[in-house]
């Protein structure tokens, strides 16, 4: 296991359709974090996960998105009748949390663009 | 609310010489901090992380500093070389487990 893998790299969309983002964390981690980042900014957190659950979700998150970690491994992150302001750099992240926080390993990241 | 920062957007710094990043907070319960540096197009990269029992710690041409006092928090880069341009940012985390980060510094290394 080399890293936090995410797929796809690039993903063009039209505006009202649907994605779908994967992030496969470093295999034993049990945190996942997704952020999305725009251009000039920091990452802005959207949702984490401690094993299958999730345990925050930002209230800057619309309706529209929707994460899941059903198994405690791989995580989706789902974006419904995209918008224009969703394009942006999706990023995951994972750590492995026990008492203490440590630091958290990032993805290459999902950079969308809805047209 | 509570928030990270950064006090220079842009840092230009000859390449040789040493270059000094400062983030301010302002969540006196944040007790873990990391410093990413984060290349065009790629996720960010973990470059050093310190808790708050420390006041420094050091790695390979790296130092973090942390002063609670002023919550201020500052990362040193000795003989900066060209693959050090890139935007670094700081981040904070505490009991609550997510990281939050603030908007970044561009390193610029001029030969």
């Amino acid at each position: 296991d080399t890293g936090v893998s995410q797929d796809p790299r690039h993903k063009i969309t039209k505006r009202g359709q649907n994605v779908t983002f994967r992030c496969d964390p470093i295999s034993e981690h049990n945190r996942l974090y997704w952020y999305r980042q725009t251009l000039g900014q920091g990452p802005e957190f959207l949702t984490y996960f401690q094993n299958e659950a999730q345990l925050e979700k930002s209230r800057l998150l619309s309706d529209r998105f929707s994460a899941e970690r059903p198994k405690g491994s791989f995580s989706t992150l789902e974006i419904q009748r995209t918008e224009q302001g969703d394009s942006a750099m999706y990023l995951c992240a994972s750590s492995l949390n026990n008492a203490l926080n440590t630091e958290a390993f990032f993805g290459q990241g999902t950079r969308l663009t809805v047209v | 609310g509570e928030s990270v920062g950064l006090h220079l957007p842009t840092l230009s710094v000859q390449e040789g010489d040493n270059s000094i990043i400062n983030c301010a907070y302002s969540n006196s319960a944040s007790d873990y901090f990391i410093w990413y540096k984060q290349e065009s197009g790629k996720g960010p990269q973990f470059i050093i992380d310190i808790r708050s029992n420390m006041d420094k710690r050091q790695g390979q041409r790296v130092t973090v500093l942390l002063n609670k006092t002023v919550k201020h928090l500052s990362l040193q880069i000795a003989a900066t070389q060209p693959g050090d341009s890139a935007v670094y940012f700081c981040a904070e985390a505490g009991s609550w487990g997510k990281f939050q980060f603030g908007a970044g510094t561009q390193v610029v290394v001029t030969p």
